[in-house]
């Protein structure tokens, strides 16, 4: 069976450094990996994915992550947090021949502050 | 607004009632998908809809749940005889095409339900 685990419950860092939201898989063969955002009383935005291709996969609002096959990790990064980034982060699954099911991790709240 | 929209925001309910939700899709969408997130947790899938067929469901959809999308447009979700533990919220999610099409899914804002 398919799962994500997100290890850190909440990452704070102070507007303007780097970020790093970490993410890590269990799936049998090549996975669909997906990183969405929710804010407050909102539903989940998309944020980007990696199908296949290039490893260093750019989304919206600035976000990239990197595939890394023989770490099983798809971690999420910003090169200059803003305090707007502040949310809560879900990485998701979507095993090979998996359906259109997503396996989400338990969530990693991103504090950026002043 | 043309996303996802979901009815009603908040629904509050006693114990053995039956509660139906509803979810209007991005229309041009023929995929529909509903969550269940409780708190501290990821979603978890529940069901999946082309078009008007419902083509797979979780185990978590026990015999109370039940879900429709009779036309292939809004879509319901019915709980009967609710529970305390059915508390959560309820997010319904479209896409054109798969998981690997330009967006994936769009969410909607959700339908969180509290069983007294």
């Amino acid at each position: 069976a398919q799962s994500v685990a997100q290890p850190e419950d909440q990452v704070n860092v102070a507007e303007g450094n780097p970020l790093t939201v970490k993410c890590t898989y269990s799936v049998s063969g090549n996975p669909y990996l997906f990183w969405y955002v929710q804010y407050p009383n909102r539903g989940l935005q998309f944020l980007l994915k990696y199908i296949t291709g290039d490893n260093l996969v750019k989304g919206s609002y600035g976000f990239e992550a990197e595939f890394n096959k023989s770490q099983t990790s798809f971690h999420l990064k910003k090169p200059s947090a803003l305090v707007s980034d502040s949310a809560l982060y879900f990485c998701a699954v979507r095993a090979p021949g998996g359906g259109n099911k997503l396996t989400f991790g338990t969530g990693t709240q991103l504090k950026v502050e002043l | 607004d043309t996303g996802v929209s979901q009815d009603p925001r908040h629904k509050i309910t006693k114990r053995g009632q039956n509660v139906t939700f509803r979810c209007d899709p991005i229309s041009e969408h023929n995929r529909l998908y509903w969550y269940r997130q409780t708190l501290g947790q990821g979603p978890e899938f529940l069901t999946y809809f082309q078009n008007e067929a419902q083509l797979e469901k979780s185990r978590l959809l026990s015999d109370r749940f039940s879900a429709e999308r009779p036309k292939g447009s809004f879509s319901t979700l019915e709980i009967q005889r609710t529970e305390q533990g059915d508390s959560a919220m309820y997010l319904c999610a479209s896409s054109h095409g798969g998981v690997a099409g330009p967006n994936s899914y769009f969410f909607g804002p959700g339908t969180r339900l509290t069983v007294l």
